[in-house]
C-alpha cells in the first residue's frame, strides 16, 4: 500500500546533539502526526499538525506541517538518552480515518 | 486519559490453535478501532478497521475468516486469530479513535506460533 517517504533511515546521535527527520509525500495530507515507538510498545502520539503551514511544539519536540501539504519534519533539540526509539510519520487526508505510515527513523545513541 | 491496553502482551500457542486478542479504549469511548501487524524493523500495516456495532472492513489481502473481529461495544475490540499458523507469529497492535479523531495505541501483542 501506499507509504510516505520518511528520513534518514537511521540515525547516530551523541547525546544533546539536535535531530531533524522528515517525510514526503506524493499526496496532500489534511493531518500529519508524530509517533514514537520503543522496543515491544506501541507508538506514543508526540505531535499532531492540522493546518498547512502549522509549527507546532512538545517540550525539546517541533515539528512542521509544510506549506504543501505534502511534507512535514520533526526536530528534537538537546538530545537525551530515553528519546531513543523509532520515530514514524503518519498522515490522513479527507476521506477517512486510516492513517498513512512513514518507515520510520530509529535514533541510536553513540556510546 | 486516551490511554488503550491490550490483552495479552504476549501469548505462545501451537499451531491449528485459535488465539483471542482484546483492545479497550479504557478512559474514552472508541466507535472506531484499528488493528495493526508490524513485523520486525517495519512499519504498521493497517489489517482492518473495525467499527462497533458494524463488520469489520479488512485491508486487502487479510483473510476475514483468519482475523475474526468483534466490536461489540464502544470500549472493547476483539482479534481472534483462527488455525494459527507459523507464519502469522508477528506484533499485532490495536488503536482507538477518540472524538477529536485521534489514534491512540495499545502496547501490542506478541504472537508466536509454535
Amino acid at each position: 500500500g501506499q507509504q510516505l517517504n520518511q528520513s534518514p533511515q537511521s540515525m547516530f546521535i551523541q547525546e544533546g546533539e539536535d535531530v531533524s527527520m522528515n517525510c514526503t509525500s506524493s499526496s496532500i495530507f489534511n493531518t500529519w502526526l508524530w509517533y514514537k515507538q520503543d522496543p515491544g510498545e506501541g507508538p506514543v502520539l508526540l505531535i499532531a499538525l492540522y493546518k498547512a503551514g502549522e509549527l507546532t511544539s512538545n517540550g525539546r519536540l517541533t515539528a512542521q506541517f509544510g506549506i504543501t501539504r505534502k511534507d512535514s519534519f520533526l526536530n528534537i533539540s538537546a538530545s537525551i538518552p530515553s528519546d531513543v526509539g523509532i520515530y514514524f510519520c503518519a498522515g490522513r487526508g479527507a476521506s477517512n480515518y486510516q492513517l498513512i505510515w512513514g518507515a520510520g527513523t530509529k535514533l541510536i545513541i553513540k556510546p | 486519559g486516551a490511554v488503550v491496553s491490550q490483552h495479552p502482551s504476549w501469548v505462545i500457542c501451537k499451531s491449528g490453535t485459535s488465539v483471542k486478542i482484546e483492545c479497550r479504549s479504557l478512559d474514552f469511548q472508541a466507535t472506531t478501532m484499528f488493528w495493526y501487524r508490524q513485523f520486525p524493523k517495519q512499519s504498521l500495516m493497517l489489517m482492518a478497521t473495525s467499527n462497533e456495532g458494524s463488520k469489520a472492513t479488512y485491508e486487502q489481502g487479510v483473510e476475514k475468516d483468519k482475523f475474526l473481529i468483534n466490536h461489540a461495544s464502544l470500549t472493547l475490540s476483539t482479534l481472534t486469530v483462527t488455525s494459527a499458523h507459523p507464519e502469522d507469529s508477528s506484533f499485532y497492535i490495536c488503536s482507538a479513535r477518540d472524538q477529536g479523531d485521534e489514534q491512540y495505541f495499545g502496547p501490542g501483542t506478541r504472537l508466536t506460533v509454535t
